[in-house]
């Protein structure tokens, strides 16, 4: 079974500090993805790569980075954490055939609190 | 880009009758049109899925409904049981670049 995992599954950090969130996938996925969930507003997607190296912005790309040097390992940064950063971060991955989508496999969340 | 509408936010039904939750979306190029459940403190897992070649797909009591024309998709489950209480979250998309989910749907079953 595919295995997503996120390295910390709570976070409290302080304002203005530097916050990497890190995702690993086992299952030779070329696609990764970051998304966040807050209550009433489901999940949005902040960035997401196809490739070593490569990345797209999502829907809300402000106030964050990411980094793929490897195919299994995608990190979220938070360059200068704010309060309404705090938020549920949610790290996906999924197979590209090339020309189908296929099924987002999700990690367990890392519940970000700024303070 | 991609705009997806889901209703109800919240849903109330006795256990064993049916529950249908709906969502419409905006991108005509969507292909792809996900289910995911999530239960509380829990990640959303894939529950069924219809791609636009087809128009409803069945996976025991659940089914989804898809009509390309008017963009809409419906998860239907039915025989509800106290298991089935969770957030129901629906999905387009039709490339590389992921999945617009829509705001979620609170499932709450009644014994």
């Amino acid at each position: 079974d595919v295995k997503v995992t996120q390295s910390s599954r709570y976070l409290v950090k302080r304002t203005g500090e530097k916050v990497f969130l890190e995702c690993v996938q086992d299952m030779d996925h070329e696609n990764m993805f970051w998304y966040r969930q807050d209550p009433g507003l489901g999940l949005r997607l902040i960035y997401f790569s196809y490739d070593v190296k490569m990345k797209e912005k999502g829907d809300i790309p402000e106030g964050y980075s990411v980094s793929r040097e490897k195919k299994e390992r995608f990190s979220l940064i938070l360059e200068s954490a704010s309060t309404n950063q705090t938020s549920m971060y949610l790290c996906a991955s999924s197979l590209w055939t090339g020309a189908v989508v296929e099924k987002l496999f999700f990690g367990s969340g890392t519940q970000l609190s700024v303070l | 880009g991609e705009n997806v509408e889901q209703h109800p936010s919240t849903l109330s039904v006795q256990e064993g009758d049916s529950a249908v939750i709906k969502c419409t979306y905006s991108d005509s190029a969507s292909n792809y049109f996900p289910w995911y459940k999530q239960e509380l403190g829990k990640r959303p897992q894939l529950i069924i899925d219809i791609r636009s070649n087809v128009g409803e797909k069945k996976d025991q009591r659940i089914a989804v409904t898809l009509n390309k024309t008017a963009k809409h998709f419906s998860l239907h489950i039915t025989e509800t049981q106290p298991e089935d209480s969770a957030v129901y979250f629906c999905a387009a998309g039709g490339g590389a670049d992921g999945l617009t989910f829509g705001k979620g749907t609170h499932l709450i079953i009644q014994p």
